[in-house]
């Protein structure tokens, strides 16, 4: 089973609406992190926001916040005022403690290609 | 504060040849992590280094290795590459190893593979 699905491949939206980009993730860890980053075109994946699997108020960074509802498993990321500079690949990925295995590497979904309209 | 800085950004390279590819932390951040980047894979985790010793390894085969510096600089290495090796491989820098500590990304190096 895939640890983080994104089921958008595609998604448009106006300039200056908002738009959420759904994730969901699948752990047996108590202990985790949820990420997101911004991928342009250059290539460079550009950090947006962080949730831990203990934080009880929703992440917020500037424009971007965090849907988390951690008994459903999704932590769905949240853009308002959409600018055509968000136009980039988004991914959603997690952190996992795995029971102290020592592992501390990301894993990522398969992204969201947001196109914003002007 | 410098980035994560990669070298070089563009190789070209053909089958056979090996490559070696380079990762500049942020100062300050002993732990490196390097990644793959195809569109039929997406991003698959290669190998973590920290404090000089690889402590995590993902599916690859050992045609791919790796290695970390005192200065905690990183270098990657494939062997014998196939045209499947194509890929833009990205290295992330973190200052602990923590399900919280966020990794800061390089801007790649876009591998092709001939």
């Amino acid at each position: 089973a895939q640890k983080i699905t994104q089921t958008q491949p595609g998604m448009f939206v106006q300039e200056k609406e908002a738009v959420t980009l759904d994730c969901t993730y699948d752990t047996s860890d108590q202990s985790y992190g949820l990420f997101w980053y911004k991928q342009p075109s250059s290539g460079e994946m550009i950090f947006l926001i962080y949730q831990g699997s203990y934080d009880e108020q929703n992440a917020t960074e500037g424009r971007y916040s965090l849907n988390f509802q951690k008994a459903r498993k999704s932590a769905n990321l949240v853009i308002s005022a959409s600018q055509l500079g968000d136009s980039a690949m988004y991914f959603c990925a997690m952190r996992e403690s795995l029971s102290g295995a020592g592992s501390y590497q990301l894993t990522f979904g398969k992204g969201t290609k947001l196109s914003v309209i002007p | 504060k410098a980035g994560v800085t990669q070298t070089p950004r563009y190789l070209i390279k053909t089958r056979g040849q090996q490559v070696t590819l380079s990762c500049s932390p942020i100062s300050g951040h002993r732990s490196v992590s390097w990644y793959q980047q195809t569109p039929g894979q997406g991003l698959q985790f290669l190998f973590e280094y920290f404090s000089e010793t690889q402590r995590n390894k993902g599916n690859f085969p050992g045609r791919f290795s790796g290695r970390q510096f005192s200065n905690s600089r990183s270098e990657m290495n494939v062997s014998t590459l196939e045209l499947g090796d194509s890929a833009l491989y990205l290295c992330a820098s973190s200052l602990l190893r923590a399900v919280g500590t966020e990794a800061f990304f390089g801007q790649g190096t876009r591998l092709t593979v001939v």
